[in-house]
């Protein structure tokens, strides 16, 4: 049971380019969501999906697109990287109908803009 | 919306000592879960302990437990006999029964000390 796979562990990218994040879970979520990790701020929603081809946007959602075409995998995408979106990227699932025991998260994403 | 304050940027406790870990949240909804999740350096982000708003007793695990205060909107976490391993990032975390969104506080870091 891999839970959930976050690739790649860590990026660094130039301003300007563009590159997705990769997020897959087997266990069968409903739910997925992508968080960013800031010094002092904690993790801030992106985006997330509460299932295939329904997704919505979180409290930060600028300069990210997500698509959601099967239960598995929600990447994120970055459109033109800038050095603000430097951070720890995390994906998470949990399954509705088990709200109470939390997300299940990856194992996080380092990205570098320079 | 809901918001988690966590006013405790860093902590330190010697080993085998007792520490308390504070969180505050904000919200007009009356069904809820609140959750503890430790971040290690390794990075990964792993559910502690967790607690339903409509239950009354305290939650506990092992050498962490909580003081869950609904009317002051207070989910203090204790842990017990502080061991080394124990040194990490905490975030206090709060999910409502009707969104599956989750919301953390900016964290705490906590130093065990020999």
């Amino acid at each position: 049971n891999a839970g959930v796979t976050q690739t790649p562990k860590f990026q660094v990218l130039k301003t300007g380019q563009s590159m997705t994040l990769q997020c897959a879970q087997d266990m069968n979520h409903e739910y997925m969501s992508w968080y960013r990790q800031d010094p002092g701020m904690g993790l801030r929603l992106i985006h997330y999906s509460v299932g295939a081809g329904i997704t919505d946007q979180g409290e930060v959602p600028n300069g990210y697109n997500v698509s959601r075409s099967t239960t598995e995998d929600f990447p994120l995408r970055l459109l033109s990287a800038a050095p603000s979106q430097t951070s720890v990227y995390f994906c998470a699932s949990s399954s509705l109908s088990r709200v109470g025991h939390g997300y299940t998260f990856g194992s996080g994403t380092r990205l570098t803009v320079v | 919306a809901q918001t988690v304050t966590q006013s405790q940027p860093e902590m330190s406790v010697q080993e085998a000592e007792t520490v308390t870990l504070s969180c505050t949240y904000d919200t007009s909804e009356n069904n809820y879960y609140l959750f503890w999740y430790k971040q290690p350096p390794s990075r990964q982000m792993i559910l502690v302990i967790r607690q339903e708003a409509y239950k009354q007793q305290n939650a506990t695990e092992n050498r962490f437990s909580v003081n869950f205060q609904k009317a002051a909107k207070s989910f203090s976490l204790k842990i017990s006999d502080s061991q080394l391993g124990d040194t990490a990032m905490y975030f206090c975390a709060f999910r409502a029964y009707n969104n599956n969104d989750m919301r953390f506080g900016a964290g705490t870091r906590l130093t065990v000390k020999p």
